[in-house]
């Protein structure tokens, strides 16, 4: 399983930028990168996946290198209701054995 | 999109009692769900495997014993967690995978259960 390390912290203030970055050095070549948000007594939910350059959505973009050995998370500006926690996974496409492990996550806190 | 849901979201019940939280996949069929259990502040940490139609595969430390995991259906798992005391007191998650969704292995997660025990 590729380990996925993330800052535990970030803090950030309402209309500014909010970069995340993921290290995940031992990624395999068929996995996928994909975050996840979680807003207190909820499930998380998925925000982006990606597996190389870069991905879009309506809410937010996801930079892979070419190596894959990390990515980030760009949360366009943020307000006050992206306060959350921000987890990365690493997973392989659908079906084998993949269990899904949490690291700690990025807890983002923004600022009026 | 996929949706998981589980019920019930609140529980509270007293020491000694068992509670039963179902995870349901409403429009795909799972035939693995994980489970998931948090504290305040930390992240979620993964309790068990449950594959539909066999035994759940527990992670190491959790007690199979007192944390009975069902998956009779292709939709439906259930978590009991029997003679209930305040330390397990948490929120529970579950989740599952489409392994037919157009994202590839996409993760979806439950509402969450609160549960309280007295």
């Amino acid at each position: 399983l590729a380990k996925t390390t993330q800052p535990i912290s970030m803090d950030s203030y309402e209309g500014q930028e909010v970069n995340i970055t993921c290290s995940h050095n031992n990624i395999a070549t068929n996995d996928y990168i994909t975050w996840y948000q979680q807003f207190p007594s909820q499930g998380p939910r998925f925000i982006i996946q990606g597996y190389k350059t870069k991905v879009t959505n309506e809410v937010a973009s996801l930079f892979i290198p070419a190596d894959r050995k990390s990515s980030t998370l760009s949360l366009p500006r943020v307000s006050l209701s992206d306060t959350a926690v921000y987890y990365c996974l690493v997973m392989p496409p659908s079906g084998g054995s993949y269990i899904p492990t949490f690291g700690r996550g990025t807890s983002l806190i923004v600022h009026p | 999109g996929a949706v998981v849901s589980q019920h019930p979201s609140r529980v509270i019940c007293k020491s000694g009692t068992s509670v039963k939280i179902e995870c349901r996949s409403l429009d795909f069929q799972a035939t693995t769900m994980f489970w998931y259990r948090q504290f305040p502040k930390k992240s979620l940490m993964l309790m068990a495997t449950s594959n539909e139609g066999s035994k759940a595969t527990y992670e190491q430390g959790v007690e199979k014993d007192k944390f009975l995991i069902n998956h009779a259906s292709l939709t439906l798992s259930t978590l009991t967690v029997t003679s209930a005391h305040p330390e397990d007191s948490s929120f529970y998650i579950c989740s599952a995978r489409d392994t037919t969704a157009f994202i590839p292995g996409e993760l979806f997660f439950g509402e969450g259960s609160r549960l309280t025990v007295l």
